[in-house]
């Protein structure tokens, strides 16, 4: 069974603080994705890693950044949080060719 | 890249009737195109998937049917029941990136009792 996990499922941070959201997941999936889901916005791809130490930028990456220096864990950052990134953040995995993605809890983060 | 546009954004409907969720996309080399369920504090989840060399496919009260030349896709529920309550969303791969999938907005769809 595929397991997706992150690091917090709530986190309240103040505005400027550095953020750190962690992926981890357990398939040996090469690809993982960062998404913000905003009610009625649908889900957002922010980054996609599909190898270690690779990324790309999705739709939103503008304020965040990824690290990926192990296959199984992606880290989303936010460099200098802000009220706007208050939002539902779900990290999703899947195998190189395939399409399916299996997704995380999310972490519901509120920015004040 | 992919559009993905889905109607409607909410959908209420008494328990035991049918319903049905429509996607629209933009890339004509778009093949396949899953749903996704996300119930209420879940994760998302696949429910059903198509892949564009069929037109409908079927896993016991919910079907994916394909329109390729009007680009459109479309979920459908019968006999509702109260789980199936929550919050489905379409997509479909990324024109500039396989790997991707651009998902639509979402529909909160609700079974009434």
């Amino acid at each position: 069974d595929v397991k997706v996990t992150q690091s917090s499922r709530y986190l309240v941070k103040r505005t400027g603080e550095k953020v750190f959201l962690e992926c981890v997941q357990d398939m040996d999936h090469e690809n993982m994705f960062w998404y913000r889901q905003d009610p009625g916005l649908g889900l957002r791809l922010i980054y996609f890693s599909y190898d270690v130490k690779m990324k790309e930028k999705g739709d939103i990456p503008e304020g965040y950044s990824v690290s990926r220096e192990k296959k199984e864990r992606f880290s989303l950052i936010l460099e200098s949080a802000s009220t706007n990134q208050t939002s539902m953040y779900l990290c999703a995995s899947s195998f190189s060719r395939g399409l399916e993605q299996y997704f995380g809890p999310g972490t519901r983060l509120t920015v004040t | 890249g992919e559009n993905v546009e889905q109607h409607p954004s909410t959908l209420s409907v008494q328990e035991g009737d049918s319903a049905v969720i429509k996607c629209t996309y933009s890339d004509s080399a778009s093949n396949y195109f899953p749903w996704y369920k996300q119930e209420l504090g879940k994760r998302p989840q696949l429910i059903i998937d198509i892949r564009s060399n069929v037109g409908e496919k079927k896993d016991q009260r919910i079907a994916v049917t394909l329109n390729k030349t009007a680009k459109h896709f479309s979920l459908h529920i019968t006999e509702t029941q109260p789980e199936d309550s929550a919050v489905y969303f379409c997509a479909a791969p990324n024109s500039g990136s396989a790997r991707q999938l651009t998902f639509g907005s979402g529909t909160q769809l609700t079974v009434l009792p």
